[in-house]
């Protein structure tokens, strides 16, 4: 059973234009979302994250908005650039579970075309 | 800057030989992971760590095993290896504090003939 859903396996988006990537949870007790980005042949490196007391967090480009009621959350890139093509994965944690432990979506390969 | 290493980057190995994945980290942190991807597939938590002579199987199981005799260090061990265990295999660690991300490695290709 997949606690965290990207049900779009591949986005494509031209340049400079919004790319917006989808996460849905089942897990109630998840209160910390982070997106990762991967390259192939690499490992994720961490995007962005949102806590559970917030709905929006911004960081240059990126923005996050989480809607609890829903249990969706999404990532916005805006605007687009070829370099940010890469397989993004969603990931959620309980902070109060101790171990910290991550699951993860299956990802969702954008495409950036110039 | 995360420095967390992994080695080797990449590994074709025979069936039936013993391997050892290693995973070094700078950065001080108590909790360390291993996650195994495949394709197209979620990361999967395989084993954790809170600290030293401390350690955790994940949600899939392994065949695999793991140590943490030092803070810096959390290596990975396939006694046997098998087809079965030909992945991607990232270790990642989290420093103190709730809302810290987790940092991955590089990640080791593993294929196993």
């Amino acid at each position: 059973d997949q606690q965290v859903k990207q049900n779009s396996p591949s986005l494509s988006v031209q340049e400079g234009r919004i790319s917006i990537l989808n996460c849905d949870y089942t897990n109630s007790m998840f209160d910390y979302f982070l997106w990762y980005k991967k390259y192939p042949a690499e490992g994720p490196t961490f995007l962005i994250s949102i806590s559970s007391i917030k709905d929006k967090n911004e960081d240059g480009r990126f923005t996050v908005f989480l809607n609890k009621s829903a249990k969706h959350l999404s990532l916005h890139i805006v605007p687009s650039q070829p370099g940010d093509s890469a397989v993004y994965f969603c990931a959620a944690t309980t902070t109060g579970a101790g171990s910290y432990q991550l699951t993860f979506g299956k990802g969702t390969k954008l495409s950036v075309i110039p | 800057e995360a420095d967390i290493y992994q080695t080797p980057r990449y590994l074709v190995i025979g069936t039936g030989k013993k391997i050892t994945l290693e995973c070094s980290q700078t950065m001080g942190h108590d909790k360390m992971y291993w996650y195994q991807q495949d394709p197209g597939m979620e990361l999967h938590l395989i084993h954790y760590s809170y600290g030293v002579n401390s350690t955790e199987k994940g949600d899939l199981s392994s065949e695999s095993t793991v140590s943490r005799i030092r803070t810096e260090h959390f290596p990975l061990t396939l006694e046997s290896a098998r087809p079965s265990h030909t992945s991607q295999y990232l270790c990642a660690s989290k420093g103190q504090g709730a809302y810290n991300e987790q940092f991955f490695g590089p990640g080791t290709r593993l294929t196993v003939l």
